[in-house]
C-alpha cells in the first residue's frame, strides 16, 4: 500500500510568515498533485509536477518534486489570511490509474 | 465555465436504506472519479471510469457500486447504509486516464451524504 504522509498535521501562524509543508512516501510516484480544499467543498487543483528534482512557482508558492520522486513540498512565502485552509497533496500510484492523497496540512493564517 | 456537477448536494439517509449519487463531469472529459471523505479525513478513492469502463478500484465496500453511462455522467449506488458511510462524497472529472497528458481532475462540489 502506498501512502503519503504530511507535515506538519496543523499550522497556525502570523501574516507576513513564511511555511514549508512536507508530502513524504516510501514509495515512488508517477506524478504528485498539491490541492487546496475549502471546508465543505472539493479540492481545488494547485500544481501538478511530474519530473524528479522539478520546482513549479505559483505566485508565493513554491513545489518541488524530490529527486527520487517519493516526496515533495510546498514553500509558501509571506503567508496571507487567504492561504488558510486544508493542503492535500496526492501522488498517482504506480502502475495504477488513481491518486492516492496525503494525510493533508490544515493551514491557519492570522492576520 | 462549466464545472462537475453533482447531485444531490445534502442526502439525509436511514440505516440500511440505499442512496444514488450522481455526477455530470465537465463537458468532453471522459474520465470520472469517486472520492470518499470522513470527517477531518483525506479524500478516500473509491472507483473510476475511462470511457464507460471501470478503469481502477479502490477501498469500494462491497454493498457500493457504480457505472458511468453514455453520456459520461457517473452513478454511486449505495445499498444497507451504515452510520460510518456519513462523509463527503466528491466526484472527480479529467480528461483522459490519470498519469495522461491533461489528467487534471476538477472536482465537483460533493455530496453530504448524513446517515442516520
Amino acid at each position: 500500500t502506498q501512502l503519503l504522509e504530511q507535515s506538519p498535521q496543523f499550522l497556525s501562524i502570523q501574516e507576513g510568515e513564511n511555511l514549508t509543508v512536507y508530502c513524504n512516501s516510501s514509495s515512488v510516484f508517477s506524478s504528485l498533485q498539491w490541492y487546496r480544499q475549502e471546508p465543505g467543498e472539493g479540492p481545488v487543483l494547485l500544481v501538478t509536477v511530474v519530473t524528479g528534482g522539478e520546482v513549479k512557482k505559483l505566485k508565493r508558492l513554491t513545489f518541488q518534486f524530490g529527486d527520487a520522486r517519493k516526496d515533495s513540498s510546498l514553500h509558501i512565502t509571506a503567508a496571507q489570511p487567504g492561504d488558510t485552509g486544508l493542503y492535500l497533496c496526492a501522488g498517482l500510484a504506480s502502475g495504477t490509474y488513481k491518486y492516492i492523497f496525503g494525510t493533508g496540512t490544515r493551514l491557519k493564517v492570522l492576520a | 465555465a462549466a464545472g462537475v456537477i453533482q447531485s444531490p448536494r445534502h442526502l439525509i439517509k436511514e440505516k440500511r436504506e440505499t442512496a444514488t449519487l450522481k455526477c455530470y463531469p465537465i463537458p468532453r472529459h471522459d474520465t470520472v472519479y469517486w472520492y470518499q471523505q470522513g470527517p477531518g479525513q483525506d479524500p478516500q478513492f473509491l472507483i473510476s471510469f475511462y470511457e464507460k469502463m471501470q478503469s481502477d478500484k479502490g477501498s469500494i465496500p462491497d454493498r457500493f457500486s457504480a457505472q458511468q453511462f453514455s453520456d459520461y455522467h457517473s452513478e454511486l449506488n449505495m445499498s444497507s447504509l451504515e452510520l460510518g458511510d456519513s462523509a463527503l462524497y466528491f466526484c472527480a472529472s479529467s480528461l483522459g486516464l490519470a498519469g495522461s497528458q491533461g489528467d487534471t481532475q476538477y472536482f465537483g462540489p460533493g455530496t453530504r451524504l448524513t446517515v442516520l
